[in-house]
């Protein structure tokens, strides 16, 4: 069967680095992909790796190693605004995205 | 690019009304649209795949009957809650994505419906 895994909560500190871990098992495999949902809000666009390697984009970094099913998003120099709840999707063979059920961040001051 | 618009973003009605949600791919054209219902404090659920000019594909356990799925071009889906009621009440959000490859989902800003 298909399936992510993901964190379910987290906590840090501002200013400091965090790292989301996520495991995944797709029929067949499109990519890795990253969103980041505010509560209240929509999830928004995060990044995108389809091959092993780091991929980073200002403050945020996301990594993926195909070999171990698995991906972990980076965040440093962490903001009040980061609180939000991360969301690791993969995508399968037919192009359909499978959702984790998100990690909850909480940034302390 | 990529931008996806809902409409509308809150919804308050009495029980036995049906609510029409839209969803609108504004700069690229979207054959496949998903929407998405989401519970306080819990997870996207995906609810149905919209496929321009055919059927939506439903996910399981979610009513064909109860959630109208209309594709009828390529930059709108809607989504017909048929006589709510307040265990209806959620966030609905939708999605697009280009149809090329693999490239990502971009969500509207959601509905967030009250069945009183």
């Amino acid at each position: 069967g298909q399936n992510i895994d993901q964190p379910t909560e987290m906590t840090a500190t501002e200013g400091a680095i965090v790292q989301i871990n996520c495991t995944y098992q797709t029929s067949g495999f499109n990519g890795l992909f990253w969103y980041q949902q505010h509560a209240g809000e929509a999830p928004t666009f995060l990044s995108y790796n389809v091959l092993d390697g780091l991929e980073e984009k200002g403050r945020f970094s996301s990594f993926l190693s195909r070999s171990k099913g698995y991906s972990y998003l980076l965040l440093k120099e962490l903001q009040m605004k980061d609180s939000a709840s991360y969301l690791c999707a993969g995508m399968d063979s037919n192009y359909q995205l499978i959702w984790g059920a998100g990690t909850k961040l909480i940034i302390k001051p | 690019g990529a931008v996806v618009s809902q409409h509308p973003s809150w919804v308050i009605c009495k029980s036995g009304t049906s609510v029409k949600i839209e969803c609108r791919s504004l700069d690229f054209q979207a054959t496949t649209m998903f929407w998405y219902r989401q519970f306080p404090k819990q997870s996207l659920m995906l609810m149905a795949t919209s496929n321009e000019g055919s059927k939506a594909t439903y996910e399981q356990g979610v009513e064909k009957d109860k959630f109208l799925i209309n594709h009828a071009s390529l930059t709108l889906s809607t989504l017909t809650v048929t006589s709510a009621h307040p265990e209806d009440s959620s966030f609905y959000i939708c999605s697009a994505r280009v149809p090329r490859g693999n490239q990502p989902q971009h969500f509207g800003d959601g509905t967030r419906l009250s069945i009183l």
